[in-house]
């Protein structure tokens, strides 16, 4: 596709519960990142992948976050026991390298946690 | 850590003009960046500076002070679809060469007709 692309959507789960989220970066592009955003709150960094260099995992808030990213492409975080105030919209963005700021980001995954 | 403040809510009247401020602390400063985001949307990139100055990019301008740690976004004209919160952002080098942005929680603008 043209642009980043984000799944789900939507995801209602149970307190508890793991998610997944699924991020494909536009072709090319290969810095990856994921934020997330709050009802009403700014972008909060959560991981940034650069081709094959470590990962930044300096904004997971906790171990129960996770994130990897498969062929220097499609990338899925992970949620485990997910809680209440993980509900938030996950925000995936890519560009075509780490001296760029310029952030192509797709329409997020709004994840409620009941 | 990073530290990012601009205003939360600004109104202003269509036609005129509004300067969006923002000031940051950070270390390994690396360039600022400004993005507008509507409701429900994805955000969007609208400019970005690295050297002191002015940038301008149609009824857009930002500006950069390195040693103030201090930006601006100009909005010229104002329509209403202009209506959406603006983001600051700093990108930082972290990690060595790692690079990353930082977004302040942004300022919601209000154009009134």
């Amino acid at each position: 596709g043209a642009g980043v692309s984000q799944s789900p959507s939507n995801k209602v789960t149970e307190k508890g519960k793991d998610v997944e989220l699924r991020c494909d970066p536009i072709s090319g592009h290969t810095a990856l990142y994921w934020y997330r955003q709050s009802l009403g709150q700014g972008l909060e960094f959560l991981i940034y992948f650069q081709g094959n260099s470590a990962p930044d995992k300096s904004g997971l808030p906790s171990d129960r976050f996770s994130a990897e990213r498969t062929g220097g492409s499609v990338s899925t975080l992970t949620i485990q026991r997910t809680q209440q105030e993980d509900s938030a919209v996950y925000l995936c963005a890519s560009s075509l390298g780490s001296w760029t700021g310029e952030l192509f980001f797709g329409e997020g995954s709004r994840l409620t946690v009941l | 850590g990073q530290n990012i403040d601009q205003p939360t809510e600004m109104t202003a009247t269509e036609g005129a003009i509004v300067q969006i401020n923002c000031t940051y602390q950070t270390s390994g400063f690396n360039g600022l960046f400004w993005y507008q985001q509507h409701a429900g949307e994805a955000p969007t990139f609208l400019s970005y500076n690295v050297l002191d100055g002015l940038e301008e990019k149609g009824r857009f301008s930002s500006f950069l002070s390195r040693s103030k740690g201090y930006s601006y976004l100009l909005l010229k004209e104002l329509q209403m679809k202009d209506s959406a919160s603006y983001l600051c952002a700093v990108r930082v080098i972290s990690s060595g060469s790692a690079r990353q942005l930082t977004f302040g929680s942004g300022t919601q603008l209000t154009v009134l007709p």
